[in-house]
């Protein structure tokens, strides 16, 4: 069983919708956690952290769920420009590292 | 351009050959990371840098592969007699556990473009 499972999509969805990608981790003593954002043929980029009170930027919603090891993103009001990969990472102070679940593609239609 | 840089960006090489990647971390900081990531996958970690010290080696980092950072700023990471396997993007991090961080224990981590393999 991967450390970080994520359902791999596509997402197909129309402007304007709403999304919710859901991602679980195995690791319990996992301390830190986010949401990076991977376009094509790019580099990832850290798109929001998430805490377990939940935490909100712009259309970008993201909740942790620690008892049942699951972490959430809601996008809301989906634009074009959101199409991409959403990667869950999970931070270990134990080794420093970051894991990365396998990634859930959107895609945005107009 | 400030942020972390890789080079070469691609590189195609024949299996059994020997490749050498590099990375420039952002300048003032002192964690630098290297992962792999092929097609379809998340990155996957291999090994991690504070200053000049290699304190984590992933088990994916074979006896083929080494890397490097003998003066605490640019990382290498060599692969010796390369493998079709060897294929992938090979992506750099770095981070600094400072002021500023982001909230929590945790120093955010930002990526270079990263070097595309193809072994041949």
């Amino acid at each position: 069983r991967k450390e970080v499972e994520q359902d791999p999509g596509p997402f197909n969805v129309p402007e304007g919708a709403t999304v919710a990608f859901n991602c679980t981790y195995s690791n319990s003593a996992s301390q830190s956690f986010f949401w990076y954002r991977q376009d094509c043929r790019k580099e990832p980029k850290l798109l929001m952290s998430v805490y377990s009170s939940g935490n909100e930027d712009g259309r970008f919603t993201a909740q942790l769920n620690r008892a049942s090891q699951y972490i959430s993103l809601l996008i809301r009001d989906s634009k074009l420009s959101d199409s991409a990969t959403y990667l869950c990472v999970v931070y270990n102070n134990a080794g420093n590292m970051l894991t990365f679940g396998g990634g859930t593609r959107l895609m945005v239609k107009p | 351009d400030t942020g972390v840089s890789q080079d070469p960006r691609h590189k195609i090489t024949k299996r059994g050959q020997n490749v050498t990647f590099r990375c420039d971390p952002i300048s003032e900081h002192n964690r630098l990371y290297w992962y792999r990531q092929t097609l379809g996958q998340g990155p996957e970690f291999l090994t991690y840098f504070q200053n000049e010290a290699q304190l984590e080696k992933s088990r994916l980092l074979s006896d083929r592969f080494s890397a490097e950072r003998p003066k605490g700023s640019f990382s290498t990471l060599e692969i010796q007699r390369t493998e079709q396997g060897d294929s992938a993007m090979y992506l750099c991090a770095s981070s600094y556990p400072g002021p500023g961080r982001s909230r929590g224990n945790t120093d955010t981590q930002y990526f270079g473009p990263g070097t595309r393999l193809t072994v041949l």
